[in-house]
């Protein structure tokens, strides 16, 4: 157990809707980055932040956005959902912004669009 | 960039054979190396790290050594598992960047 939650586990939605993923780092950890697995594209760096600001942001689309709360829990939110978007979405926490540090991963959440 | 190349799988291996899944790296800078596993249905987990030149990365009889002068973080072991079928990513880490993953590779041993 990494100590990552992530909620929900599994998302089965349709195209054009919105959903909203959640994170809770592990206790102590200020930075919290989010993933996108699929089978094509392999692990895509979407967004991170440390402390409640965002710190980096990778590949994501216009149409996902993240935030973290003062409780330092992360929500990555994604509207007008395509087929495309049906990927594992991981998130990671770890206790800096420093980038060299040990990332420790959630469960992850399946998001399968219809 | 900062950018990971390692080997395609899938690699298929009997028990007890020795595994090496290659993977090269460039850097400007002097990235920490990691080896990340992920089994079946779960989220990745570090497998080992190296944080300067030369320096050996060791974990669950999984090894890699950090070698500058070839750009390379190849993880090994001597005697692989049915229980090590996973999928392996190498990943650098930069200061002030976030991990840069490779595309993964699969690696399945058969009984």
């Amino acid at each position: 157990d990494s100590g990552v939650t992530q909620t929900p586990k599994h998302l089965i939605t349709a195209t054009g809707q919105r959903v909203t993923l959640r994170c809770s780092p592990r206790s102590g950890d200020l930075s919290v980055y989010w993933y996108q697995q699929s089978l094509d594209q392999g692990l895509q760096f979407l967004i991170q932040y440390y402390n409640g600001e965002e710190r980096a942001k990778g590949n994501i689309l216009e149409r996902f956005s993240a935030q973290q709360f003062p409780d330092l829990h992360s929500e990555l939110n994604l509207s007008s959902l395509e087929l495309g978007d049906s990927a594992l979405y991981f998130c990671a926490s770890g206790p800096s912004d420093r980038g060299v540090e040990t990332q420790y991963f959630g469960p992850g959440t399946r998001l399968l669009v219809l | 960039g900062d950018s990971v190349t390692q080997m395609e799988g899938p690699v298929t291996l009997s028990e007890e054979a020795f595994l090496t899944i290659n993977c090269t790296y460039t850097a400007t800078g002097y990235p920490s190396l990691f080896w990340y596993v992920q089994y079946p249905g779960e989220g990745l987990q570090l497998l080992l790290k190296a944080t300067k030149a030369d320096d050996k990365g060791s974990n669950k009889g999984f090894e890699a050594t950090y070698r500058k002068e070839t750009t390379s973080f190849h993880l090994e072991k001597g005697s692989v598992q049915v229980s090590d079928s996973a999928v392996y990513f190498c990943a650098l880490g930069a200061l002030g960047t976030p991990l840069v993953f490779g595309k993964g590779t699969r690696l399945s041993v058969i009984a």
